[in-house]
């Protein structure tokens, strides 16, 4: 079975800029998560997805949003991009995203210049 | 929110060497995972441990939730084991993760 997938892999932006990242969960999963990783620290929670509904949002300005689609893949929009928005994005899915697993995608490295 | 702290922040083993990370938690949690992030930034999942113990190969690991600490174990570490290791955990739909535990195995 296919594991967590995104895309793209590396994406390079100028500040502000805008960017759409996507995700595509494990088949079956109906809860998708969005994490930013800055360099050497550990991945913080934007947002989680379950049934097209925002569930969860942590502690990131309305520059960031993202949607959930009928097949449960899912995109991260940045808006009015920042030096500081440079991080790996991290998407992660489960079954139903409260008390279990959660399994990670590759990431999107993302670079602002 | 909940706050999670890992330790040691680094580590350096010889190869075959066992050793113990650990990951502290401040509130009571329904969810906690270990994961192993490679140099390629892949987030591996190693166990999902709200409590217990579990060993899977070389690597066990056990909450004490009472306690809010989970320990991981690794033995006879090979050059492969090397990279961050995270534990992360909350409660309802958002895992908060530590700082991570660096670790270099070498020869």
């Amino acid at each position: 079975d296919a594991g967590v997938t995104q895309s793209p892999t590396h994406l390079i932006k100028t500040r502000g800029q805008q960017v759409t990242l996507r995700c595509s969960p494990i088949s079956g999963h109906k809860s998708v998560s969005w994490y930013q990783q800055v360099l050497g620290q550990g991945p913080q929670f934007i947002f989680q997805y379950y049934e097209k509904e925002e569930r969860g949002r942590g502690n990131f300005p309305d520059r960031f949003s993202a949607r959930q689609f009928p097949n449960y893949s899912s995109e991260l929009n940045v808006n009015a991009l920042l030096l500081g928005d440079s991080a790996l994005y991290l998407c992660a899915s489960s079954l139903t995203g409260i008390g279990e697993t959660q399994y990670f995608g590759p990431g999107t490295r993302l670079l602002v210049l | 929110g909940i706050q999670v702290e890992q330790s040691p922040p680094d580590l350096i083993l010889q190869e075959g060497a066992n050793s113990t990370l650990r990951c502290n938690f401040s509130d009571s949690v329904n969810n906690l995972q270990w994961f192993h992030q490679n140099p390629w930034g892949q987030l591996i999942n190693l166990f999902y441990i709200p409590s217990g113990t579990k060993q899977n190969g070389r690597l066990s690991a056990t909450t004490v939730a009472t306690e809010r600490y989970s320990l991981l174990y690794i033995s006879s570490s090979q050059t492969t084991d090397s990279g961050v290791y995270f534990c992360a955990t909350g409660g309802g739909n958002k895992l908060t993760f530590g700082t991570g535990t660096q670790l270099k195995v070498e020869l």
